[in-house]
């Protein structure tokens, strides 16, 4: 099992639809968990971080299953704006330094 | 304005020939790291720095070296670069949490690297 997987999409939605992605990841000593968004060619930015609890942030809704160790991102309402790759990134346990990045899920709002 | 500012922008060079990618945050950051991003295989971290003075490998160190001498600056050096080493570089730099991770990553705007 790859250390973060997610499906690269492209996800091809219309405006408005509600998507959802989702990422596993293999390292069960795992502690933080963030949400990443990358337009093209321009540098990662932080979209979200996600809490055990689970976290919205306007139309942004992460969520954390620790037992099956996968984190998911919830987009409501889409925006031509939200067209990005969005990228899963996970720390390698407490203490760790070290950050792995999945290698994005792509984004695509039509008009 | 917060930000981590990398330099040269966009480059192209020969193999063998020596370069320094300079990297600077303005934020205080203790953490700062170096990643690679090339098609298929995502960002890739090469080195990283949890202060002045202590740098760790990350995942694809070979063929690279860094340096922290000040808290501000975390230079990324190819001695000797070769075509493989073609890709598109990211400095990013954090505060270290209590808990001993990493914060949010504050990324520069990348620099894209040719070795012919």
């Amino acid at each position: 099992r790859k250390e973060v997987e997610q499906d690269p999409g492209p996800f091809n939605v219309p405006e408005g639809a509600t998507v959802a992605f989702n990422c596993t990841y293999s390292n069960s000593a795992s502690q933080s968990f963030f949400w990443y968004r990358q337009d093209c060619r321009k540098e990662p930015k932080l979209l979200m971080s996600v809490y055990s609890s689970g976290n919205e942030d306007g139309r942004f809704t992460a969520q954390l299953n620790r037992a099956s160790q996968y984190i998911s991102l919830l987009i409501r309402d889409s925006k031509l704006s939200d067209s990005a790759t969005y990228l899963c990134v996970v720390n390698r346990g407490a203490g760790s330094y070290q950050l792995t990045f999945g290698k994005g899920t792509k984004l695509s709002v039509i008009p | 304005e917060a930000q981590v500012t990398q330099n040269p922008r966009y480059l192209i060079t020969v193999t063998g020939k020596k370069l320094t990618v300079t990297c600077s945050q303005n934020m205080n950051h203790e953490y700062m790291s170096w990643y690679r991003q090339d098609p298929g295989l995502g960002l890739r971290q090469i080195y990283y720095s949890m202060n002045v003075e202590v740098t760790d490998k990350g995942d694809v160190p070979e063929g690279y070296k860094v340096s922290r001498k000040e808290k501000r600056n975390f230079p990324l050096i190819l001695e000797s670069p070769s075509p493989n080493q073609t890709s598109l570089y990211f400095c990013a730099s954090s505060f270290l949490t209590s808990g001993g991770n990493t914060g949010e990553l504050f990324f520069g705007e990348g620099s894209r690297l040719t070795v012919l």
